[in-house]
């Protein structure tokens, strides 16, 4: 069963508007949430995260939403920039090292 | 600054064959992974090693074996390959033990067993 769910597996947008990428999850005990971003014949890179004891995280053109009691995050990106197309990955961490990564869902800006 | 280092980049088995993946970071870092990335289900951990000297299981273990060599290394070996482990295999290494420490990823062994 997986604990994170990423349910949209592609996104397209037009340059300059706004993305949102989305992000459920089953576990309670997740208490860290992060976004990787992943180019083709690269590894995932780390976008931007948050911790379960806030509910927003900006970072430049990049915030994340929380929304623990439907277990849900979502990644907005505005303006979406075709540099910004990639697969972007949803983690949520708890107690211990594990980290466990959604499904991934592309995301095609277009120009 | 490498950050972390996979070998190799691409390889070819066929059935019952074996191989060690390579990983080495200069980071410093305590704690190493090894996940697989495989269409529709993201990246699924296989092994993580918390600090040099132990090793534990991840989420989809079986058909696989790791060694921390030091603190630097972590290889991945596949002892009898099957074609279910076609993959991209990456490395990963964390400066922290918890969770909001993130991950730094190499850029990935890509695997097909015929």
């Amino acid at each position: 069963d997986q604990q994170v769910k990423q349910n949209s597996p592609s996104l397209s947008v037009q340059e300059g508007r706004i993305s949102i990428l989305n992000c459920d999850y089953t576990n309670s005990m997740f208490d860290y949430f992060l976004w990787y971003k992943k180019y083709p014949a690269e590894g995932p890179t780390f976008l931007i995260s948050i911790s379960s004891i806030k509910d927003k995280n900006e970072d430049g053109r990049f915030t994340v939403f929380l929304n623990k009691s439907a277990k849900h995050l979502s990644l907005h990106i505005v303006p979406s920039q075709p540099g910004d197309s990639a697969v972007y990955f949803c983690a949520a961490s708890g107690e211990g090292f594990k980290t466990i990564f959604g499904a991934g869902t592309r995301l095609f800006v277009k120009a | 600054n490498a950050g972390v280092t996979q070998t190799p980049k691409f390889q070819v088995l066929k059935t019952g064959q074996s191989m060690t993946l390579q990983c080495a970071q200069d980071m410093n870092h305590n704690s190493m992974y090894w996940y697989r990335q495989d269409p529709g289900m993201g990246l699924r951990l296989i092994y993580y090693s918390a600090s040099e000297g132990t090793t534990d299981k991840g989420e989809v273990p079986n058909g696989y074996n790791v060694s921390r060599l030091n603190k630097r290394e972590f290889s991945l070996r596949l002892e009898s390959a099957a074609p279910s482990q076609t993959s991209v295999y990456f490395c990963a290494s964390r400066e922290g033990i918890r969770g909001y420490s993130p991950l730094h990823f190499g850029n990935g062994t890509r695997l097909t067993v015929t």
